[in-house]
């Protein structure tokens, strides 16, 4: 079956502007997870949702960022202001319930210039 | 606090040779430990988790407590094997979160 899918595979902004991260989980899995990796560094997490609920957002690194699953399906990280900081690459994965294998999507890669 | 650490950023071998890929971590619970691999232009993917006590592509890993270790091994290590290597842990009392270490690239050489 299909597996996580992100949009766009790439995203260049200028430095100030919004842009909206998409990620279409695995049909069927409750929990979603957004996670940031920074060139040579490991994905490091950002949020998780059970649901349509954010259950955790103790890794979001400021208030620019924000992320939504209205239905409890896909979900939007929002992120405004941009900064060059923000340049990264933007992985979100799912899992069937909270405490199962999470299955990774392929990244959307934001450059911030 | 909570870490993952991957000493070697780059790990060449070759092809037959056996292969360690080091991870320490520290937790101050029952951590659950992970390897997830990234072949080139692939999504991130797991490789084994300790509770299951697989092997899988002929890779184990142990978890030592005492030593709050999680190497990863294989005897013979092939081409294909060539990848970035990422150790992780979550809390077994349900939390959610992965921290990732660094990651490794292995280099299986001809």
């Amino acid at each position: 079956g299909a597996g996580v899918s992100q949009t766009p595979s790439n995203k260049v902004t200028e430095k100030g502007k919004y842009v909206e991260l998409r990620c279409d989980p695995i049909s069927g899995h409750t929990a979603l997870y957004w996670y940031r990796q920074s060139l040579g560094q490991g994905p490091e997490f950002l949020i998780y949702f059970q649901g349509t609920g954010a259950a955790d957002d103790s890794g979001l690194p400021n208030d620019r960022f924000f992320a939504v699953r209205p239905e409890g399906s896909v979900s939007t990280l929002k992120i405004q202001r941009t900064e060059r900081g923000d340049s990264a690459v933007y992985l979100c994965a799912s899992s069937l319930e909270r405490n199962n294998e999470q299955f990774f999507g392929p990244g959307t890669r934001l450059t911030v210039l | 606090a909570q870490r993952v650490t991957q000493p070697e950023k780059l790990l060449s071998v070759f092809k037959g040779a056996p292969v360690e890929l080091k991870c320490n971590y520290s937790y101050s619970g029952s951590p659950e430990l992970f390897w997830y691999v990234q072949y080139s232009r692939q999504r991130l993917q797991l490789l084994l988790r300790h509770i299951s006590r697989e092997s899988i592509k002929g890779f184990t890993a142990d978890l030592n407590k005492g030593e709050t270790s999680f190497h990863l091994k294989k005897p013979f290590a092939q081409e294909e094997d060539s990848a970035m290597y990422y150790c992780a842990l979550s809390g077994l009392s349900g939390t959610y979160k992965y921290i990732f270490g660094t990651g490794t690239r292995l280099k299986v050489l001809a």
